[in-house]
């Protein structure tokens, strides 16, 4: 069945080291969210892109976050340099045109020590 | 301020009994509205969507809005111990699919 991918699941990096995330949306489904989840701060919208086009960045810190969409069925969030703060789950969401219905991926838990 | 706010929770709920969640939002111009269970560990997943004020059932779940008082709920009938999970409330905020969600309701179901 159709499902968002993302990789890798797990990571555990070092603070200073650069983090790459992908995410495989569904087949067909032309807007692509990042989210990040934390305890304290919940869900939180990174950026958005709508037919490979990013739509709002205004969530990530920008001199550290970088957010593309290199083709429809690859999008990729990378951190460089990598902070103990940033210790979160990342998730990727994807929704089909003319829907609002989001599916998520599995996430991919980041820890940076 | 946040934009969707829920109570957090833990709500706890006997098994077979209804359980009764609330969410509010600061922006008078949102039109769609969704619900989300996310089990520990594991992603969100859509449960419920509404647009129109009233009610809206599906199965054992029932979404309420009422958009005069900026209010929607969502009641869990006949719980189950399978319905143990946080619950997001989310809002749309553009005609893009950008949404606000809420910081979720934990929801525990005793047998």
């Amino acid at each position: 069945d159709a499902r968002v991918t993302q990789t890798p699941r797990h990571k555990v990096t070092e603070m200073g080291q650069e983090v790459t995330m992908r995410c495989q949306p569904i087949l067909g489904h032309n807007t692509v969210f990042w989210y990040r989840q934390t305890m304290m701060q919940g869900l939180e919208l990174l950026a958005y892109f709508r037919n490979r086009a990013p739509l709002d960045d205004s969530g990530m810190p920008k001199d550290r976050f970088s957010a593309e969409m290199p083709d429809a069925t690859l999008a990729t969030l990378k951190i460089q340099p990598s902070e103990p703060r940033d210790s979160a789950v990342y998730f990727c969401a994807s929704i089909a045109a003319n829907s609002y219905e989001q599916y998520f991926g599995p996430g991919t838990r980041l820890t940076v020590t | 301020q946040k934009e969707v706010e829920q109570n957090s929770g833990p709500l706890s709920v006997p098994e077979g009994a209804i359980a009764s969640l609330n969410c509010t939002y600061s922006d008078r111009v949102s039109q769609s509205f969704f619900w989300y269970r996310q089990y520990s560990g594991k992603s969100p997943e859509l449960i419920m969507s509404i647009y129109s004020n009233g009610d809206k059932e599906d199965g054992r779940f029932t979404a309420q809005l009422n958009k005069a008082s900026q209010y929607v709920s969502l009641l869990i009938r006949d719980s189950q111990p399978s319905d143990s999970a946080t619950y997001l409330c989310a809002v749309l905020t553009d005609s893009w699919g950008k949404f606000q969600f809420g910081a979720g309701t934990q929801v525990v179901v005793t047998p």
